[in-house]
């Protein structure tokens, strides 16, 4: 099975609304990074957290990671129409070498 | 414009066929990689470049094969031996391997009847 799960498959919020997504995963990580990809395109990186940081912000967007419980969550606020697409949390395994992805959260935020 | 490149975005192909998918970019980041990804699910990873003219394979190498000639380039072949090769294809590169934010291309989605 994939290293990062998200949780929950699919979310559909009203503009406005705080969106939250899940992520866990099973083995130690480097760091965590979550990436957006909007329907039939290419992935944008979102923000990456290091295994020594609990929580990073950047704009509206605000990530924990918790490395005891191997989770981390990623928090839209205000959220928008046009943050309608799919989210996906990335980990970079300690010795792996390469970043492993979870099967993602599709957002759909109605106006 | 600074980014990745791939073309063409869409790809049709009798199965049995090889085909090459394009992925260049002018970042000058030294690792390259390419992913799969299937209906609902995340990506996986194919092959992967730290520097020119060394690659490694992912997780799901088997029918794929890829050169690494120049630093911008990285091309993907999709072979006849790739069992199920219709999905979508995503170039992505980074400054350095593995820990660095990646940057990805737009795609190529490949059709093969």
């Amino acid at each position: 099975s994939q290293q990062g799960e998200e949780d929950p498959q699919a979310l559909s919020i009203q503009e406005g609304e705080n969106a939250t997504m899940n992520c866990s995963y099973k083995t130690s990580i480097n760091n965590l990074q979550w990436y957006r990809q909007n329907s039939g395109r290419g992935l944008v990186h979102l923000i990456l957290i290091r295994s020594n940081e609990r929580e990073k912000h950047s704009g509206r967007l605000r990530v924990t990671l918790d490395t005891s419980k191997k989770s981390s969550s990623l928090l839209i606020t205000a959220s928008r129409a046009a943050d309608t697409a799919s989210y996906f949390c990335a980990t970079f395994v300690q010795y792996g070498n390469k970043l492993v992805f979870g099967a993602g959260t599709i957002l759909r935020v109605k106006s | 414009d600074g980014g990745i490149t791939q073309s063409p975005k869409y790809l049709f192909r009798k199965e049995g066929q090889n085909v090459t998918l394009s992925c260049e970019q002018n970042l000058n980041h030294d690792a390259m990689y390419w992913y799969r990804q299937d209906p609902g699910q995340g990506l996986r990873l194919i092959y992967y470049s730290q520097i020119v003219n060394d690659f490694q394979k992912g997780d799901i190498a088997e029918g794929y094969s890829v050169s690494r000639e120049k630093k911008e380039s990285f091309p993907l072949t999709v072979t006849s031996a790739q069992k199920n090769p219709t999905a979508f294809y995503l170039c992505a590169s980074s400054v350095g391997q593995g820990a660095d934010e990646q940057y990805f291309g737009p795609g190529t989605r490949l059709t093969v009847t």
